[in-house]
């Protein structure tokens, strides 16, 4: 169980695309969805934490008009980069967390975005 | 905010050997902590996780330790196989009313040699 699908899981586009990504939790309702980016060789770094049917809340230094995120039913969240450029090249990765109390938190396997 | 440091960040040990990989967290009002193994382009599957309210949890070859009062926790792998060989995450969160993000160490790349 809590499985957590990330599509697509490898993205190749030129500077200037928006790019979306999804993320679907499988087997449970996910009351709360975290977009997170990873660097080579470094740690998950938070980007944003995204409510079924409320605004993201966005951590400090995450451009909100850039990274767009919806989360608009309890299985599905999307985290679209807009106008992407070579910076922006990152593994992103999305996590669910099922609800009522103390639900640990489950990860999809990721989407390497590459920006030419 | 929390802030949550891990060591070592490589480790290396051979097939059969223990590994040990050491956290400690900031904010005494965590009380949540998951490890995380994740393999290469893929992202982190969690592997044990331990409240504040046990000191010890043992889950097969895996366990992890706590320590409250120095804000210290440890996972501990015994029996060592390669398949073991990954980056190992630990976390630290406050869970009940309000829960909050985890926040990672840095991870620890762990070797096996067979």
């Amino acid at each position: 169980g809590a499985v957590v699908s990330q599509h697509p899981s490898r993205v190749i586009c030129k500077s200037g695309t928006s790019v979306k990504i999804e993320c679907r939790s499988l087997d449970f309702q996910a009351t709360t969805m975290f977009w997170y980016r990873q660097f080579p060789k470094q740690s998950l770094m938070l980007m944003a934490t995204s409510n079924e049917g409320s605004k993201a809340t966005y951590e400090q230094g995450v451009e909100k008009d850039k990274f767009l995120i919806n989360h608009a039913s309890l299985t599905l969240s999307t985290l679209t980069v807009t106008s992407a450029h070579p910076e922006d090249s990152s593994f992103y990765i999305c996590s669910a967390r099922p609800g009522g109390v103390n639900q640990p938190q489950h990860f999809g396997d990721g989407t390497r975005l590459s920006i030419l | 905010g929390e802030n949550v440091e891990q060591h070592p960040s490589t480790l290396s040990v051979q097939e059969g050997d223990s590994a040990v990989i050491k956290c400690t967290y900031s904010d005494s009002a965590s009380n949540y902590f998951p490890w995380y193994k994740q393999e290469l382009g893929k992202g982190p599957q969690l592997i044990i996780d331990i409240r504040s309210n046990v000191g010890e949890k043992k889950d097969q070859r895996i366990a992890v330790t706590l320590n409250k009062t120095a804000k210290h926790f440890s996972l501990h792998i015994t029996e060592t196989q390669p398949e073991d060989s990954a980056v190992y995450f630990c976390a630290a969160s406050i869970w009940g009313s309000g829960n909050t993000p985890l926040v990672f160490g840095k991870g620890t790349r762990l070797s096996v040699i067979a």
